[in-house]
């Protein structure tokens, strides 16, 4: 049973350049979140999805950042128009359920954004 | 204004020796805690965790310990083992927010053999 799977594990873009970000969640699992992590800082919630339906995007930049989870297909986290503050490691993780609280979540390697 | 806080940034203990990691928190409404290990390059890995409604709870060598009261949290690695270094990270949720974890920022642990 593969884990969550994202790519790509090493993205660079130059300023205002676009950046998408896919995650595959693990088999079974509807649930998807993406987090993102600075240098020298924890991982911040970012947006929270099931199948079609964005469920909590509370700690989505309100400008130039999106995300989608598709019926088919993987969830995408889209960057517009990146700027150098955009660079982080972006995880993504998913669990079966998103309710109760206790399900633990299971992480991708991230995908390691550089903007130049 | 940062929820989950783990003030000690890194800690480096001696292998065989107990491993204790700090964990604070400001919402009295959070009712499950988790501890997340993670090495370099990759994803945090579950550890452990815990319910509001217990105080303790352990798994082999790992043991959570909540302090409601206190609004604290620790997680306890004993014997440390140098595998264990890695980054550690606490996160806490609350049942109403279908999942959503909030982290701290994070304490490096190093074991030295």
């Amino acid at each position: 049973n593969a884990g969550v799977m994202q790519n790509p594990r090493h993205l660079v873009r130059r300023r205002g350049q676009e950046a998408r970000l896919r995650c595959s969640p693990m088999k079974g699992h509807s649930h998807v979140y993406w987090y993102r992590q600075l240098p020298e800082e924890g991982l911040k919630f970012m947006v929270y999805l099931q199948k079609e339906n964005i469920i909590d995007e509370s700690g989505m930049p309100k400008e130039r950042f999106s995300a989608e989870f598709p019926k088919e297909g993987p969830s995408i986290l889209r960057i517009q128009q990146v700027v150098r503050g955009d660079s982080a490691a972006y995880f993504c993780a998913s669990s079966p359920l998103g309710q109760p609280s206790y399900n633990e979540q299971f992480f991708g390697p991230g995908t390691r954004l550089t903007v130049l | 204004d940062q929820q989950v806080k783990q003030n000690s940034p890194s800690l480096s203990v001696q292998e065989g020796r107990i491993s204790i990691l700090n964990c604070d928190y400001t919402n009295s409404m959070f009712d499950y805690f988790l501890w997340y290990k993670k090495y370099p390059a990759e994803g945090p890995t579950f550890l452990i965790s815990i319910s509001s409604i217990k105080d303790k709870n352990e798994d082999g060598r790992f043991t959570v310990f909540l302090n409601k009261s206190a609004k604290h949290l620790s997680l306890h690695i004993v014997p440390s083992q140098p595998g264990d270094s890695a980054v550690y990270f606490c996160a806490a949720s609350l049942n109403t927010n279908a999942g959503k974890s909030t982290f701290g920022d994070g304490t490096t642990l190093t074991v030295k053999p």
